[in-house]
């Protein structure tokens, strides 16, 4: 049982590059959630999937997707990275909410 | 968007002492209180909650306290030991909508000196 697993673990882009971040979970848990932490702001939320098809806008969606095709996987995209993008990406899940469930993160620099 | 604050942002404690940190929020329908531990490199993880039906609960050395009248909850560190040595988060929900979404606080950082 791995838990919330998230790929890649690092990454360096150039501005207006685009990449996913892939996170799967084992748990069978129907939400999903996508973070950013950035020093001194806490976790804020990106977006978040409450079952599979579905994906709603979190704190700061602004020039990230999302799409919940299967259950276990939630997948986070940049079309255009920006440097104010570079952070530390978390990815969560929880069976009905509450509790969540986090991955280890992606940390991700743009240059 | 909801409010929430959390202090101090830093705690420095000798080994042994206690430790506490408080959260305030501004309002929640929820009766749902988590607090999270995130150690150096790692994903948050869920520490203890409370739930408003109950005022306190512990957890061997853990405990959060919630005064729902007043809008904050509490962690408490007994007996702190180096391994505490982490950022804690509070992430009470937001007003709107139940506890599919949880608002956290920026985080204070302990630091417990051996």
């Amino acid at each position: 049982n791995a838990g919330v697993t998230q790929t890649p673990k690092f990454r360096v882009l150039k501005t207006g590059q685009s990449m996913t971040l892939l996170c799967a979970q084992d748990m069978n848990h129907e939400y999903m959630y996508w973070y950013r932490q950035d020093p001194g702001m806490g976790l804020r939320l990106i977006h978040y999937s409450v079952g599979e098809g579905t994906t709603a806008k979190g704190e700061v969606p602004d020039g990230y997707n999302v799409s919940r095709l299967k259950k276990q996987n939630f997948l986070l995209g940049l079309e255009s990275a920006a440097p104010s993008q570079t952070s530390v990406y978390f990815c969560a899940s929880s069976y009905v909410g509450e509790t969540q469930y986090f991955g280890p993160g992606t940390r991700l620099l743009v240059l | 968007g909801e409010n929430v604050e959390q202090h101090p942002s830093t705690l420095s404690v000798q080994e042994g002492d206690s430790a506490v940190i408080k959260c305030t929020y501004s309002d929640s329908a929820s009766n749902y209180f988590p607090w999270y531990k995130q150690e150096l490199g790692k994903g948050p993880q869920l520490i203890i909650d409370i739930r408003s039906n109950v005022g306190e609960k512990k957890d061997q050395r853990i405990a959060v306290t919630l005064n729902k009248t007043a809008k904050h909850f509490s962690l408490h560190i007994t007996e702190t030991q180096p391994e505490d040595s982490a950022v804690y988060f509070c992430a009470p929900p937001p007003l709107q909508g139940g506890s599919e979404k949880l608002v956290f606080g920026k985080g204070t950082k302990l630091t417990v000196n051996p």
